[in-house]
């Protein structure tokens, strides 16, 4: 596999239940992000791990929690979620340039979340 | 408000014909990368430009970062069906600080191009 995988792809959950996505990234980089990208809005970035360390978190709500076990793999726990919670969240890496500015991020597919 | 404007939102032609989209801004950015996202996938990386100035082209593609590096355009000749999709641009922000890989996303211009 190359680049960066997202599972599942497609996922419907009532609002009691508690699942996770997964994120793994092919590319050998150090940092790796979690963004929902909702109908008519802007991406909306949600967390950055550079190695393996959470270094941002968008005001996020707790019943989001993301995990990084190691640079290739992020997880986001998902619980009690709310029907406007409903998007599209896709997951990206770079490698983090020490001079600043501009890392490149490369895409997953995506995991189409569906809150009932 | 929103840091990155694209226009047009929306922009529906006919195969071969030519386009242009924009990315402004009153920021400085230190790098502005574009992408194109097609429909249930994640957006792939067209072109990163960094110089103010820049030209850069990717075969019927052309792109450009304003000199003052606020503002960007992609302009597509003869374009084709294969085209269609969202258009993506993301600034950089010059100075990082805490903002550690920190892209400000414009909401994207959504081009069809009929056969």
């Amino acid at each position: 596999e190359t680049g960066v995988t997202q599972t599942p792809r497609h996922l419907v959950m009532g609002m009691t239940n508690k699942k996770s996505l997964k994120c793994e990234q092919h590319l050998g980089h150090n940092a790796m992000y979690w963004y929902k990208q909702s109908a008519k809005k802007p991406l909306e970035l949600m967390f950055v791990y550079s190695l393996e360390e959470r270094v941002e978190n968008n005001s996020v709500p707790s019943r989001f929690s993301p995990e990084c076990p190691n640079s290739s793999h992020l997880f986001l726990h998902l619980h009690t979620l709310q029907p406007e919670d409903s998007a599209l969240y896709l997951c990206a890496s770079s490698q983090e340039l020490e001079a600043g500015g501009g890392d490149t991020q490369y895409f997953g597919p995506g995991t189409r979340l569906t809150v009932l | 408000t929103q840091l990155l404007e694209q226009s047009p939102q929306f922009l529906s032609i006919q195969e071969g014909e030519n386009l242009t989209v924009y990315c402004n801004s009153s920021s400085v950015f230190s790098s502005l990368q574009w992408y194109r996202q097609e429909p249930g996938e994640g957006p792939v990386l067209l072109v990163t430009v960094v110089t103010g100035g820049e030209v850069k082209k990717l075969k019927r593609l052309t792109f450009q970062f304003g000199d003052a590096r606020k503002d960007s355009s992609l302009h597509i000749t003869a374009a084709q069906p294969g085209d269609t999709g969202l258009y993506l641009c993301a600034g950089a922000w010059a100075d990082r600080g805490s903002t550690l890989g920190r892209l400000y996303f414009g909401r994207g211009t959504q081009l069809t191009v009929w056969p």
